[in-house]
């Protein structure tokens, strides 16, 4: 059993540009989120997913941030116009509905914005 | 303002001691709370939860209290290994309209150091 895998690991920009990442779940997990976590601190709740299905997106950060799912497998989190201070790292989680309530972690995607 | 504290940024401990890693939250409303360990560079990894209507749960080395009256948990880690280096946190949790898990709340981390 693979576990959730993000891509890229690191991911270098400059101020302004569009940056997209991916998140894999571990396979038959239908909840999907998506947090960010800066330095110092502890991972921060963004959004998440049951298949396809966006049930919270009032926690993402700004209307430059989005995230999809769209066939209830993979997603994306995608940042338009990234500033300096989206620097950070992006975590993706799973878990199966009503199965535990446990989430299990991705090795995230550390953005750095230049 | 932070909904999960955890106070002690660092700890330090004996190898084969008992390590007690504390947390206090201010909603009284979180319907289930976890412990997660992270390594540099790596995701963090799950450990051990208790739902808010129990006091006590235990998996192996791992053992979580709840206090509900206090707005307290710990996580006990007995006996300390030199493995069990690395930063904790304590996380909690509403259960969603569906009854499936809602995002994670964490705290700040504690960074356990065991000393050999």
């Amino acid at each position: 059993d693979t576990g959730v895998s993000q891509d890229p690991r690191h991911k270098i920009t400059k101020r302004g540009q569009n940056v997209t990442f991916r998140c894999d779940p571990i396979s038959e997990h239908n909840r999907l989120y998506w947090y960010r976590q800066t330095l110092g601190q502890g991972p921060e709740f963004l959004t998440y997913f049951q298949n396809e299905a966006q049930l919270e997106k009032s926690r993402l950060l700004s209307d430059r941030f989005s995230a999809e799912r769209p066939k209830g497998s993979f997603s994306t989190l995608e940042i338009q116009r990234t500033e300096q201070g989206d620097s950070a790292m992006y975590l993706c989680a799973s878990t199966v509905h009503l199965q535990g309530y446990e989430q299990y972690f991705g090795p995230g995607t550390r953005l750095t914005v230049t | 303002d932070q909904q999960v504290k955890q106070n002690s940024p660092s700890l330090s401990v004996q190898e084969g001691r008992i390590s007690i890693l504390n947390c206090d939250y201010t909603n009284s409303m979180f319907d289930y709370f976890l412990w997660y360990k992270k390594y540099p560079a790596e995701g963090p990894t799950f450990l051990i939860s208790i739902s808010s209507i129990k006091d006590k749960n235990e998996d192996g080395r791992f053992t979580v209290f709840l206090n509900k009256s206090a707005k307290h948990l710990s996580l006990h880690i007995v006996p300390s290994q030199p493995g069990d280096s690395a930063v904790y946190f304590c996380a909690a949790s509403f259960l969603d309209s569906g009854g499936g898990a809602d995002g994670l709340t964490f705290g700040k981390g504690t960074h356990l150091i065991i000393q050999p």
